[in-house]
């Protein structure tokens, strides 16, 4: 069975502060990762999505990476700024696991002035 | 385009009553899935439709949740009786089901207070 885990569990960092959440799970065939952001009481914003092929992504000042052969991910934010705080959540898409996403329990990033 | 739209937004009932959520995913989007994500976790599925077919309800409570898909669109998700434990954000889904490569698009969800 799939098991996606997060570290840290929760992360406080000051502004302008470059950060990096990990994402480790124990299966290495997926289809694909993705990262979600979700505010306090919101649904999940994708963030960006890593197909098993590709070994990164990027999209402004976030770059995600994967090494599928070790089970790991990481979001890395460059700059990091008030508005970045949220619960980030990364999720794998297992391969046989019926197109739906195994989720790990998030990292709660706060950023501060 | 809207994206994945869920109502109500919000609902406190009391324990043992019916409740009923809505999802109306993005428009083209063949394959719809329910998610439940308990305080502090992440989500879990609850329920996959492939157009208007369930075709992973494994997690699903069947003995007090249900769902529909009527047409391949909507999807209807009731819980009867609620109960306490049944407290959590209730997250619809979507994705186009063109292969499994796709991003899937979340709706805001619906915070559900069993009291």
């Amino acid at each position: 069975k799939q098991e996606v885990t997060q570290i840290p569990a929760a992360l406080s960092v000051p502004e302008g502060e470059n950060l990096v959440l990990n994402c480790s799970f124990t299966d290495s065939a997926i289809y694909n990762l993705q990262w979600f952001r979700q505010d306090p009481g919101k649904g999940l914003t994708s963030l960006l999505l890593i197909q098993s092929s590709q070994r990164e992504q990027t999209s402004g000042r976030l770059n995600a990476s994967l090494d599928k052969s070790s089970g790991r991910s990481t979001l890395y934010i460059a700059a990091s700024q008030p508005g970045d705080s949220a619960t980030y959540l990364c999720a794998v898409r297992p391969v046989g696991g019926g197109n739906k996403l195994t989720f790990g329990t998030g990292t709660q990033l706060k950023v501060e002035l | 385009e809207a994206g994945v739209v869920q109502s109500p937004r919000y609902k406190i009932i009391e324990k043992k009553q019916p409740v009923a959520f809505w999802c109306n995913p993005i428009s083209g989007h063949n394959t719809l899935y329910w998610y439940r994500q308990n305080l502090g976790q992440g989500p879990e599925l609850l329920i996959r439709y492939e157009n208007e077919e369930a075709v992973d309800d494994s997690q699903l409570p069947k003995d007090r949740f249900s769902a529909e898909r009527l047409k391949g669109v909507d999807s209807t998700l009731k819980i009867q009786p609620a109960e306490l434990g049944d407290s959590a954000v209730y997250l619809c889904a979507s994705n186009s089901g063109l292969g499994m490569n796709t991003e899937a698009f979340f709706g805001q969800g619906t915070r559900l207070t069993v009291v």
